[in-house]
C-alpha cells in the first residue's frame, strides 16, 4: 500500500465516548501532521510531529490527544468531544523540516460527527 | 500574522471557458506557496510549489503564477473533471506551519 492511509473513514460518537483516529504513511517521511477541516474554513493545523517529537501544538483543547509511536504511525485520541468538534480530520506527512520546503501528502480523512 | 485569502469563494464555468483563481497572501518571508486540489470526500492533492516572484509552473490545463503579493491559478479550456476545490497555502521561513486559504470551489459544466 502506498501514500497516507487514515482509518476509520467515518466516525459517529457521543460526547462521552472515547475513540481514536489512526494514520499510517508509506512514503518514508519523517514529519506527520493532524489538520482539522470545517466547512468553508481554512485547514487548521492541530499537531506536528517531526522525527517522532511533537514540535507544534496549536492551542488544541486537551480532549484531543496525539500519539506518534514511530515515523510511520500517528494517532489522535478523542474523549468527551463537543458537537463543534464535528469536522473532517486530515492526516498529512512530509519529508521533515531538515531539507528544502516540500509539499504535504494528505490522507483522505476521517469524517467525525459528534452527537 | 501570516494570512491567505482566496477568491472567488465559488466559480462556475462552462466547459472550455478559461478563467483564473486568485490567492492573496501576507507572509513574513515566503519560503514557498503551494496549490492543492481537493475532490469531495478526499484529502488535498498537491499540484504546484512556487518559490519566488515571477515563477510559473504548468500541468495540463493548469498554470500557476506568483508575484510578491498574490498567486493565480489559470485554468485554460477547463473540462468537467477539473471540478474540485482548489486550495492555496503558504509557508514562511519563521515557522513550520503551512497556512491555508479557505479555497475556491470550481464547477465546470459540460
Amino acid at each position: 500500500e502506498t501514500g497516507v492511509t487514515q482509518t476509520p473513514r467515518h466516525l459517529v460518537m457521543g460526547m462521552t465516548n472515547k475513540k481514536s483516529l489512526k494514520c499510517e504513511q508509506h512514503l518514508g517521511h519523517n514529519a506527520m501532521y493532524w489538520y482539522k477541516q470545517s466547512a468553508k474554513k481554512p485547514l487548521e493545523l492541530m499537531f506536528v510531529y517531526n522525527f517522532k517529537e511533537q514540535t507544534e501544538n496549536n492551542s488544541v483543547p486537551s480532549r484531543f490527544s496525539p500519539e506518534c509511536p514511530n515515523s510511520s504511525h500517528l494517532f489522535l485520541h478523542l474523549h468527551t468531544l463537543q458537537p463543534e468538534d464535528s469536522a473532517l480530520y486530515l492526516c498529512a506527512s512530509s519529508q521533515g523540516d531538515r531539507g528544502p520546503v516540500e509539499p504535504l501528502h494528505f490522507g483522505n480523512g476521517t469524517r467525525l460527527t459528534v452527537t | 500574522e501570516d494570512q491567505v485569502t482566496q477568491s472567488p469563494e465559488a466559480l462556475r464555468l462552462q466547459e472550455g471557458e478559461s478563467s483564473s483563481l486568485n490567492c492573496s497572501y501576507t507572509v513574513s518571508g515566503l519560503r514557498g506557496l503551494f496549490w492543492y486540489r481537493q475532490d469531495p470526500g478526499k484529502g488535498p492533492e498537491f499540484l504546484f510549489t512556487l518559490y519566488s516572484a515571477g515563477e510559473e509552473k504548468e500541468k495540463e490545463r493548469l498554470k500557476a503564477t506568483l508575484t510578491k503579493k498574490e498567486s493565480f491559478l489559470h485554468i485554460t479550456a477547463p473540462k468537467p473533471e477539473d471540478s474540485a476545490t482548489y486550495l492555496c497555502a503558504v509557508q514562511a521561513y519563521n515557522n513550520n506551519d503551512m497556512r491555508f486559504g479557505a479555497g475556491t470551489r470550481l464547477t465546470v459544466k459540460p
